[in-house]
């Protein structure tokens, strides 16, 4: 499956470093898209959800969307041990319950170091 | 905070056995999933439950799989002659069913090992 891809890493960067994470994808008909956060054998866990093109912000993490690029970065500012995890962007289309149906990147092993 | 809960953690099978995979969603919830995580790999739809039937399924959700919502709190996944290549993570996730809003809430996971 090539409709959303993501460079899995690894990322190792140190506490305090600014991380960028990017994810491509070909569907446009994709509107909705989130990152997700997965610690090792846990279920995925939403950090960012954003309708269509533009910017979001919450706290130390800004997901942007630019959908003429197909292209979605998550960058995390000032980042800390416990950002270690794999992050996975995801994004679908329609509505009903096809709304719920994700697709997912591989994920990035990301790792900040003390 | 609510939770999607799902047992077990972890099952250990032989291929050809059946298993069941439970799941209770969030109670408010409408929407239903199952996903899997094959080892190393993304994470992938395997069917959408809404209004007691299936609302969509992926090319891997073939005859081998079923779902079910047998009283007003669990949801299952069946899979009933298990393949070697059944070994993956499944996760079931859930949503309300709020107009635009798609966020899922995932349960940790049930990990299938089939020897």
């Amino acid at each position: 499956q090539k409709e959303v891809e993501q460079d899995p890493g690894p990322l190792s960067v140190p506490e305090g470093a600014i991380v960028s994470l990017n994810c491509t994808y070909s569907n446009s008909a994709f509107q909705y898209f989130m990152w997700y956060r997965q610690y090792s054998r846990k279920g995925p866990e939403l950090l960012m959800y954003t309708y269509s093109s533009g910017n979001k912000e919450d706290g130390r993490f800004t997901a942007q969307v630019d959908k003429s690029s197909k292209y979605i970065s998550l960058f995390i500012r000032d980042s800390q041990p416990s950002d270690s995890a794999t992050y996975l962007c995801a994004m679908s289309a329609g509505k009903g319950s096809t709304l719920g149906r994700l697709y997912f990147g591989r994920g990035t092993q990301l790792t900040v170091w003390p | 905070e609510p939770e999607v809960t799902q047992t077990p953690s972890h099952q250990v099978t032989q291929m050809g056995q059946e298993v069941i995979l439970r799941c209770v969603p969030i109670s408010n919830h409408l929407y239903f999933y199952w996903y899997r995580q094959i080892l190393g790999q993304k994470v992938e739809f395997l069917v959408s439950f809404y209004n007691n039937e299936i609302s969509e399924k992926s090319e891997i959700f073939d005859d081998q799989f079923s779902v079910e919502r047998p009283d007003g709190s669990n949801f299952t996944l069946k899979i009933r002659s298990t393949k070697l290549e059944d070994s993956a993570m499944y996760f079931c996730a859930s949503r309300t069913g709020s107009s635009g809003a798609n966020v899922l809430t995932f349960g940790a996971g049930s990990r299938l090992t089939v020897l």
